[in-house]
């Protein structure tokens, strides 16, 4: 069974700069959800995708925007990039109707904005 | 919204019992969560409760008062990998799959 999977893992941006995060869900998942992670903080929940349409968003504004395509995988973009924008993006794939609403993780994509 | 308070940190011997509590206070309400996440690693879930009570799965229980808005996790017999921070999150909409998350706790299992 494939796992998620994120790229790049690691990338360095300037101020200002755009950014393109991407994700592939695990096999059969058809959910897919992004979430930033500052450092020592817990995930905070930005958007999720179902049918490659945004199903629900956090409090995140709109240089904040992502795509789900037909295979399910998915892109995290952020435009106008700003220093708080450092952080640990996460995608996590699942099941939009489970018993449990249990999420998978990627390993994530380390972004630091100089 | 939610409001969703855990400890930040907190040191437990090997082999000794500890138990992470979680308050939430949500609008909605599909779920209470809880994931590990070591160091550099992405989380893993670790147990869901959405009745009350208490869900047991080998050394790890987790308990839900949905009147209280108050969980916890129960860790036995702790073991030196069990050192992660220990994620409690509140799901909602069901079928929506969204989780929040508190900030964590950072559990130190020293020997």
């Amino acid at each position: 069974e494939t796992g998620v999977t994120q790229s790049p893992t690691h990338l360095i941006k300037t101020r200002g700069q755009q950014v393109t995060l991407r994700c592939s869900s695990q096999s059969g998942h058809n959910t897919v959800s992004w979430y930033q992670q500052a450092l020592g903080q817990g995930p905070q929940f930005i958007f999720q995708y179902y049918r490659e349409e945004e199903n629900g968003r956090g409090n995140f504004p709109p240089r904040f925007s992502g795509l789900q395509f037909p295979n399910y995988s998915s892109e995290l973009n952020v435009n106008a990039l700003e220093l708080d924008d450092s952080a640990l993006y996460l995608c996590a794939s699942s099941l939009k109707y489970t018993n449990t609403g249990e999420l998978f993780f990627g390993e994530g994509s380390r972004l630091t904005v100089l | 919204g939610q409001n969703i308070d855990q400890p930040t940190e907190m040191t437990a011997t090997e082999g000794a019992i500890v138990q992470i509590n979680c308050t939430y206070q949500t609008s909605g309400f599909n779920g209470l969560f809880w994931y590990q996440q070591h160091a550099g690693e992405a989380p893993t879930f670790l147990s869901y409760n959405v009745l009350d009570g208490l869900e047991e799965k080998g050394r790890f229980s987790s308990f839900l008062s949905r009147s209280k808005g108050y969980s916890y996790l129960l860790l036995k017999e702790l073991q030196m990998k069990d050192s992660a921070s220990y994620l409690c999150a509140v799901g909602k909409q069901t079928g929506a799959n969204n989780l929040f998350f508190g900030t964590g706790t950072r559990l130190t299992v020293i020997p």
